[in-house]
């Protein structure tokens, strides 16, 4: 049962332009997300994250949209640089009633995105 | 600050072994969560340890199982080993609530 999809094995984006990463969830009980991207042979580093709360999040060339209706969440990437080449995973996670205690991340298969210069 | 650290970086171990993989959390993370991630797929929750107890657990069998010490570094245990356990071994440490977690360079178990 994946409850966290990532349709697109891999992406490709000339450098200077918009990359977007999908992401789609089947568990409504979900109300934390993430986005981690991974190079060969070092664990994956947090990029950004979004409550269940917004729909929005921007951090610098990183904004994730969330679209709570629709179960689907995205991450786009501008500009995109030959540096943002690496695996990106999208996760998902609850908390408990109090919205403290956050237990596992449901991961996503990856997209391997590729910027060309 | 150190981030996490997990040793060794590669180990090849064969059927029916135990092991044994080590993690030491960023300093001031007092959760634990370890992951395991087969070839060409994301990262699968085994459990989540907190102040020393476990209070998460994914499908895995018995025979994984873990450890978080007083100083928030953990281990995790493989007894019986299978072929299909050849995998990269993740180790994540955070606090509690919802923030980022920060992950290890992993383990990379071979079984042969």
């Amino acid at each position: 049962d994946q409850q966290v999809k990532q349709n697109s094995p891999s992406l490709s984006v000339q450098e200077g332009r918009i990359s977007i990463l999908n992401c789609d969830y089947t568990n409504s009980m979900f109300d934390y997300f993430l986005w981690y991207k991974k190079y060969p042979a070092e664990g994956p580093t947090f990029l950004i994250s979004i409550s269940s709360i917004k729909d929005k999040n921007e951090d610098g060339r990183f904004t994730v949209f969330l679209n709570k209706s629709a179960k689907h969440l995205s991450l786009h990437i501008v500009p995109s640089q030959p540096g943002d080449s690496a695996v990106y995973f999208c996760a998902a996670t609850r908390g408990d009633a109090g919205g403290t205690s956050y237990g596992k991340l449901t991961f996503g298969q990856g997209t391997i995105l590729t910027v060309h210069p | 600050e150190t981030g996490v650290t997990q040793s060794p970086t590669h180990l090849i171990k064969t059927r029916g072994q135990q092991v044994t993989l080590r993690c030491s959390s960023q300093s001031g993370h007092n959760t634990v969560s370890w992951y395991q991630q087969a070839l060409g797929q994301g990262p699968q929750f085994i459990f989540q340890y907190y102040r020393e107890e476990e209070n998460g657990r994914g499908n895995f069998p018995p025979r994984f199982s873990g450890l978080q010490f007083p100083n928030y570094s953990s281990e995790l245990n493989v007894n019986a080993l299978e072929l299909d356990d050849s995998a990269l071994y993740l180790c994540a440490s955070s606090l509690q609530g919802p923030y980022g977690y920060t992950f290890g360079s992993g383990t990379r178990l071979t079984v042969v």
